[in-house]
């Protein structure tokens, strides 16, 4: 059984349309993230949801909105898409909001290229 | 903001070789994790050290924390070809609340 699933795998799209990731993790966490990861392997977080509710939010453009249906889910729907968010989008989870010392589960990850 | 630099960034080495990965930082971190990814895959934790000084050993990789907790470093001995991914460091902060991620070492192990 995969522990966090995303689908997507795989996204390719034109320019200022709107897509969405979806997210489901079956490890019974509380505490779920989008990061994003570049062309150079940075991984930078965008969001982190417990129990549904948002805790972080970085400087991300308002055209990115996360919505947790439930503490299972974490779904990313990007509105106007632009060649700059082409990136690897992981989602992931862990035991508690003290993110600090948890263990990180990641899933395999939504390629989007945007041409 | 903090930031984490690996180093070096990126490391190409023969089987049976030794070698060290660094990740530093000007900032303290409570506790500093060390990730590593595949292709295609989502990283997977190796460990995490929380104490100055720390060395934690996990088969052929040992880990240390830096003793001011703004450094750490990954060694590993007799390289092998399943020892090829990207490595990675993530700084743990309870001011921040997040983890910070580290820019990543790739490492290649030639057979």
């Amino acid at each position: 059984d995969t522990a966090v699933s995303q689908t997507p795998k795989y996204l390719v799209t034109q320019m200022g349309n709107d897509k969405s990731i979806k997210c489901e993790q079956n490890l019974g966490h509380d505490t779920m993230y989008w990061y994003k990861q570049d062309s150079k392997k940075f991984l930078k977080i965008m969001f982190s949801y417990n129990n549904k509710e948002l805790i972080i939010n970085e400087t991300v453009p308002n055209r990115f909105s996360p919505k947790s249906p439930d503490k299972a889910h974490l779904n990313l729907h990007i509105n106007s898409l632009e060649l700059g968010d082409s990136a690897v989008y992981f989602c992931d989870s862990s035991r508690t909001s003290e993110i600090y010392t948890g263990e990180l589960f990641f899933g395999e990850g939504s390629r989007l290229t945007v041409l | 903001t903090q930031l984490l630099e690996q180093s070096p960034q990126f490391l190409s080495i023969q089987e049976g070789e030794n070698l060290t990965v660094y990740c530093n930082s000007s900032s303290v971190f409570s506790s500093l994790q060390w990730y590593r990814q595949e292709p295609g895959e989502g990283p997977v934790l190796l460990v995490t050290v929380v104490t100055g000084g720390e060395v934690k050993k996990l088969k052929r990789l040992t880990f240390q924390f830096g003793d001011a907790r703004k450094d750490s470093s990954l060694h590993i001995t007799a390289a092998q070809p399943g020892d090829t991914g990207l490595y990675l460091c993530a700084g743990g902060s309870g001011s921040a609340r997040q983890l910070t991620f580290g820019s990543g070492t790739q490492l290649t192990v030639l057979p």
